[in-house]
């Protein structure tokens, strides 16, 4: 079946670019996940939706990061005016919503900063 | 916020061997432990999760223990292969609040040697 889909696989811009990112969460998963690792580090939390809702932005690292979510479908992570510092792989990360729900994870977007 | 403390940061072991990885927090209010394998390129993919109303689950050669007195955690992988060769992540779900986000350690480099 269908996973978690995100796109661009690879991004290169330079820095003081805005870029977007896409994910696809996978069919019927109400809840969904953004998180940033950086090279040889774990994953580190950005921001969580439910629905198009987003309740907690809390890792949301600067007022440049952004995201949104059009119903139970697709999110757009947004960051504007890019520094070399948000060079990093952002993972997308579906459940369904609830307590103790499984987050199943796409391949990410890998953005480098130059 | 919540820490995790994840050991070893990496493990070699020859094939055949066992292979244990073992996670430590601080948050009782943690409720919900998985653990992910993640490949070279790829995103993180769930191997196993626990839940805190259970002491171990096993699924074929990899089981997990949790041990909620003493708030830590552990990976085992039995007859290892070489396709276990990868970087584990434990991580963790405090659902305390409305938020069911991960905090992940810092991942462990497990290497099987044939």
């Amino acid at each position: 079946g269908a996973g978690v889909s995100q796109s661009p696989s690879n991004k290169v811009t330079e820095k003081g670019k805005d870029v977007e990112l896409r994910c696809d969460p996978i069919s019927g998963h109400t809840a969904l996940y953004w998180y940033r690792q950086r090279l040889g580090q774990g994953l580190e939390f950005l921001i969580y939706f439910q629905g198009n809702s987003a309740p907690d932005k809390s890792g949301l690292p600067s007022d440049r990061f952004s995201a949104e979510r059009t119903g139970e479908s697709v999110s757009t992570l947004t960051i504007q005016r890019t520094q070399q510092e948000d060079s990093a792989v952002y993972l997308c990360a579906s459940s369904l919503w609830g307590i103790a729900q499984p987050q199943h994870f796409g391949d990410g977007t890998r953005l480098s900063i130059l | 916020g919540e820490n995790v403390e994840q050991h070893p940061s990496t493990l070699s072991v020859q094939e055949g061997d066992s292979a244990v990885i073992k996670c430590t927090y601080s948050d009782s209010a943690s409720n919900y432990f998985p653990w992910y394998k993640q490949e070279l390129g790829k995103g993180p993919q769930l191997i196993i999760d626990i839940r805190s109303n259970v002491g171990e689950k096993k699924d074929q050669r990899i089981a997990v223990t949790l041990n909620k007195t003493a708030k830590h955690f552990s990976l085992h992988i039995t007859e290892t292969q070489p396709e276990d060769s990868a970087v584990y992540f434990c991580a963790l779900e405090n659902s305390g609040g409305s938020n069911y986000k991960l905090t992940f350690g810092k991942g462990t480099l497990l290497t099987v040697n044939p």
